[in-house]
């Protein structure tokens, strides 16, 4: 089944401590990127790559790194999570100039 | 760089009733535009979308219309039902680009 698949589904940390979501896509999609989702903000980018070793900031990269070893992941981390870093994320991949398609999100709260 | 601007923020509507979502953009050069329905703690998964080649598309009870030269589209939902609840997004891509530009999303509520 094609499919992006993030884990985990569900993360509570503290501040300061380092984390990695986990992405992985198995449609071979040149295209992936990370989105935070907060109440009225809608979807925003935090970092994207279009192909593997390139990836570029988003509109809100700050207290993030991503990194692109292999086509089919595309790991988030969080080096020092704080408490504005609380949100609803979603990674997406896609093919040129086509629909995304989106992971089923990972609800992060940081305390 | 493309600004996608979407309204309205919150739409409620009877059963039955019709909605429409608007969509305008800045970037002539954008010719492909998905739609998304996000539902409640889910991811937003595509519905509908038109290229810039085609003015209407229709997709049962969803249809999607283009007008180029004012730069808007939008978002037609017939018969609207409660599992029509949900927030909407509208996105703009310009051709040979993998990136969209998403408007700030619709909460579209149906009420029994």
């Amino acid at each position: 089944e094609a499919q992006v698949t993030q884990n985990p589904r569900y993360l509570i940390t503290v501040t300061g401590k380092k984390l990695t979501v986990t992405c992985s896509q198995n449609m071979n999609h040149e295209y992936m990127s990370w989105y935070r989702q907060d109440p009225g903000l809608g979807l925003r980018q935090i970092y994207y790559s279009m192909n593997v070793e390139v990836t570029d900031k988003g509109d809100v990269p700050e207290g993030y790194k991503v990194s692109r070893k292999e086509k089919r992941n595309f790991p988030l981390i969080l080096e020092s999570p704080s408490p504005n870093q609380t949100s609803l994320y979603f990674c997406a991949s896609s093919l040129q100039n086509s629909p995304l398609h989106f992971g089923n999100g990972t609800r992060l709260t940081v305390t | 760089g493309e600004n996608v601007e979407q309204h309205p923020s919150t739409l409620s509507v009877q059963e039955g009733d019709s909605a429409v979502i608007k969509c305008t953009y800045s970037d002539s050069a954008s010719n492909y535009f998905p739609w998304y329905k996000q539902e409640l703690g889910k991811r937003p998964q595509l519905i509908i979308d038109i290229r810039s080649n085609v003015g209407e598309k229709k997709d049962q009870r969803i249809a999607v219309t283009l007008n180029k030269t004012a730069k808007h589209f939008s978002l037609h939902i017939t018969e609207t039902q409660p599992e029509d609840s949900a927030v909407y997004f509208c996105a703009a891509l310009s051709g040979g680009s993998y990136i969209p530009t998403f408007g700030r999303g619709t909460s579209l509520i149906v009420h029994p």
